[in-house]
């Protein structure tokens, strides 16, 4: 069974810029979570999407914004990038509710 | 507003000792409870879990505890081996979805 997979694995970007990163979630998997890794702050949720529908959000400013498709596969975009948008996004797909969920490999994004 | 926390930002342990990793939460509406091990450049691994059902669970040389009361649960890992070496994440869940709030971490080293 394929796991979580992340593309593109690294992104270098220029700060004004937007970006778009993917996430395909394991196959039956239908809940698709993001999440953003800085150093000394954990991993902090950014949103999660079932069923193509926003069901949990984050607290993150209005440019970080994600949808899913009728595939599950999800996309995370960020627009007007700012240096502080530096790190690792991570991003997790679950089968049901409070089960584990399983991450992908991430994509390092840095702002130059 | 940290509702995980993991006060220990790195152990050491001798290989084939016990390791204990503590987190503590806030949030009284936690019902699930899971920990996470990363390695640099991946995405984190999940380790075991725990429903606040329960007090105990064990996995292998993995066991976890909750103490509801306490708002505190623990990872044991015995014996201690020098691949343990890594990042353990602590994370909890509502069950109003799969937001996982995680801890900012324990890095563990095992000394051979």
């Amino acid at each position: 069974k394929a796991g979580v997979t992340q593309t593109p694995r690294y992104l270098i970007k220029t700060r004004g810029q937007q970006v778009t990163l993917s996430c395909s979630p394991i196959s039956g998997h239908r809940s698709v979570s993001w999440y953003q890794q800085t150093p000394g702050q954990g991993l902090q949720f950014l949103f999660e999407y079932f069923s193509e529908t926003q069901r949990n959000k984050g607290n993150f400013p209005g440019r970080f914004s994600g949808r899913q498709f009728s595939n599950s596969r999800s996309e995370m975009n960020v627009s007007t990038l700012e240096l502080g948008d530096s790190a690792l996004y991570l991003c997790a797909s679950s089968g049901h509710q409070n089960t584990e969920a399983f991450f992908g490999q991430g994509t390092r994004l840095t702002v130059v | 507003d940290q509702q995980v926390k993991q006060n220990s930002p790195s152990l050491s342990v001798q290989e084939g000792r016990i390791s204990i990793l503590n987190c503590d939460y806030t949030n009284s509406m936690f019902d699930y409870f899971l920990w996470y091990k990363k390695y640099p450049a991946e995405g984190p691994t999940f380790l075991i879990s725990i429903s606040s059902i329960k007090d105990k669970n064990e996995d292998g040389r993995f066991t976890v505890f909750l103490n509801k009361s306490a708002k505190h649960l623990s990872l044991h890992i015995v014996p201690s081996q020098p691949g343990d070496s890594a990042v353990y994440f602590c994370a909890a869940a509502t069950n109003t979805g799969n937001q996982f709030y995680f801890g900012t971490g324990t890095s563990l080293t095992v000394i051979p």
